[in-house]
Order: structure tokens, then C-alpha cells, then sequence
């Protein structure tokens, strides 16, 4: 069965400080990773791909199939990043974490 | 390119009846999923369509039903609603290829 941990509900950064997201996940097979985000009042939107390897709003992830992780890592947090952050595994059927609640004060 | 589009964006219906509602995925898209959003339990998966076929359901009980028809548009249903299914409901559509679901703004439904 598949299955997404992220441990934090909630959060709070410093600007300008490093933000790390957890996510854990348990999968048998070729895992399919993804961050959405959702800021306040809008639509949960893709935020990264692990299989495209890309940064997006200075946000990274990277897969460690060791460790089951799929941490979400940005060096210097912007106010604009307050919003709830979803980890998802899968392709045709995504499961989701619980989200984390990422507050950035200013 | 025109996003993910549901409606009614609210509804209120009482227990006992029946609702349906509707998605129509970015032009292009082949594949669409559904999703139940709640507080206390997030997330979840409802049942996934392409090319009109249902290849993926979650564990939701029968009173959910979905379809979709030849031009990737797709319907979900619920019968016989009960206060517990009162939630935003999420349709989201891919392309199979870049990876990734795009999602829609949703459907809140509130049962009284």
C-alpha cells in the first residue's frame, strides 16, 4: 500500500532563514513524487516533479530511495511562501500527506 | 490554455438526495481524477478516468459513481448523500506525459 508521512503540521521560518519540509514515503516499487502547494485562496497548484529534477521558486527536492524521503528544501525563505504544502505519491492515483502548514514571519 | 474548470463551485443539498457534479480537464487531457477534501481527513482519492475508462478507484463506498465521456469531460456522483459527505471536491486532469495533475478550484458541497 502507499502511504506519505509528513510529520509537521505546522511550521514557522524566519525570512531569510533555510526551510526544510518532510516527507516520507513507503512504496514498493519505483516511487512517482510530487509537492503541490496551495496558497490562501487559491487552487492546489504542482509545485516540483521529482523525475524532472527541476527548482521552482528556488524550491528543490530530492528523492533519497534509502532513506524514503522526498524532503523539500529552500535556502532562503520569502514571505510569499506561507501557504500548505502537500507531498504526493503516484502517477494515475495520487496519495497525499497530511500537509504541512508553512507560516514565513517576516 | 484554459485551466481546470468545475461546477457549481458551491452546493448545498440535504440528506437523502442525490448530487452531480462536473469537470471539464484542460483541452488535451485525457485523464481525470477525483478528490475528496476534508479537514479531518485531508486529501483522498476518489476514483481516476481515461478515455472514458474508470482504471483506478478508491475506497470510497458505491454512493460515489463517476463517468467520463468522449471529449475527457467528466461527471461525479453521489447518491443518497449523508452530513459526512460534505467537503470540497477536486477534480484534476493530466496529460500522461509531462506528469503531474493539474487541479481545478472545486466543488464545495455541504449536506444539511
Amino acid at each position: 500500500a502507499q502511504r506519505v508521512t509528513q510529520p509537521e503540521k505546522l511550521l514557522s521560518v524566519f525570512k531569510g532563514a533555510p526551510v526544510e519540509l518532510k516527507c516520507n514515503y513507503s512504496y514498493s516499487g519505483s516511487p512517482e513524487l510530487f509537492w503541490y502547494v496551495q496558497y490562501s485562496r487559491q487552487r492546489l497548484q504542482l509545485l516540483l516533479r521529482h523525475i524532472s529534477r527541476e527548482s521552482i521558486k528556488g524550491f528543490t527536492a530530492d528523492l533519497n530511495k534509502g532513506e524514503t524521503s522526498f524532503h523539500l528544501k529552500k535556502p532562503f525563505a520569502q514571505e510569499e511562501d506561507s501557504a500548505m504544502y502537500y507531498c504526493a505519491l503516484g502517477i494515475e492515483k495520487l496519495t497525499f500527506g497530511t500537509g504541512t502548514r508553512l507560516t514565513i514571519i517576516p | 490554455k484554459a485551466g481546470v474548470t468545475q461546477t457549481p463551485r458551491y452546493l448545498i443539498k440535504t440528506r437523502g438526495q442525490q448530487v452531480t457534479l462536473s469537470c471539464s480537464p484542460i483541452s488535451g487531457h485525457r485523464s481525470v481524477s477525483w478528490y475528496q477534501q476534508t479537514p479531518g481527513q485531508g486529501l483522498q482519492f476518489l476514483f481516476e478516468y481515461f478515455s472514458e475508462t474508470q482504471r483506478n478507484k478508491g475506497n470510497f463506498p458505491g454512493r460515489f459513481s463517476g463517468r467520463q465521456f468522449s471529449n475527457s469531460r467528466s461527471e461525479m456522483n453521489v447518491s443518497t448523500l449523508e452530513l459526512g459527505d460534505s467537503a470540497l471536491y477536486l477534480c484534476a486532469s493530466s496529460d500522461q506525459v509531462n506528469y503531474g495533475y493539474t487541479f481545478g478550484s472545486g466543488t464545495r458541497l455541504t449536506v444539511v
